[in-house]
């Protein structure tokens, strides 16, 4: 268990729609990071974000978008949701930036049908 | 741009036997590097990382990689696999300053008795 928790486990949802999924880091981390992970594509980085702030930006569509909360749990929303957004969401989450480890999240499972 | 290479899509050994995992990275850099493990349906774990210092690093569950900078590799290393190292690994890199991981497209490990 690395501390990082992530909801919901598992989405269904049809073409169009839009979800949030959502991340608690690690109790003391105030980076979180979000990752798609695809047959396709790989795992992807998609954003940071460090206490609030977005830090680092990376493959991430613009009908997607994050935030994090003062009290540095995140979430990220998927709007206008197409077949090829099935994937697996990541999130990690580490004490600061890079030179710090991230520690993973268990993921959400996106199904778009 | 940083990318990092995997060459190996599945490797196959017998438990018991000895196991490298390739990985080979471009960055023009001094690299982070980072092994993970990705058991199936699971996160991703952190098995070792090299920031700086002895190009030999020890990680968890007996495994080690050694970075080789004159040949951009970072491959890791067991002297005798168990059954439950049957997972996806996968290299990553990324650099002080750039906050993006860049993970390669991972290496399926199988066991056989």
């Amino acid at each position: 268990d690395s501390g990082v928790t992530q909801t919901p486990k598992h989405l269904i949802t049809a073409t169009g729609q839009r979800v949030t999924l959502r991340c608690s880091p690690r109790s003391g981390d105030l980076s979180v990071y979000w990752y798609q992970q695809s047959l396709d594509q790989g795992l992807q980085f998609l954003i940071q974000y460090y206490n609030g702030e977005e830090r680092a930006k990376g493959n991430i569509l613009e009908r997607f978008s994050a935030q994090q909360f003062p009290d540095l749990h995140s979430e990220l929303n998927l709007s206008s949701l197409e077949l090829g957004d099935s994937a697996l969401y990541f999130c990690a989450s580490s004490v600061a930036g890079m030179g710090y480890e991230q520690y993973f999240g268990p993921g959400t499972r996106l199904t778009v049908t | 741009a940083q990318s990092v290479t995997q060459p190996d899509i599945h490797i196959t050994v017998s438990e018991g036997a000895s196991l490298e995992l390739r990985c080979n990275y471009s960055y023009g850099a001094t690299p982070y590097l980072f092994w993970y493990v990705q058991s199936p349906g699971q996160g991703l774990q952190l098995l070792l990382k090299y920031f700086s210092g002895d190009t030999l690093v020890q990680g968890i569950k007996g495994f080690e990689a050694e970075f080789k900078r004159s040949q951009s590799s970072f491959n890791l290393r067991k002297p005798s696999v168990h059954w439950s190292d049957a997972a996806e690994y996968f290299c990553a890199v990324g650099s002080f300053g750039n906050e993006k991981l860049t993970f390669g497209t991972g290496t399926r490990l199988t066991i056989i008795p």
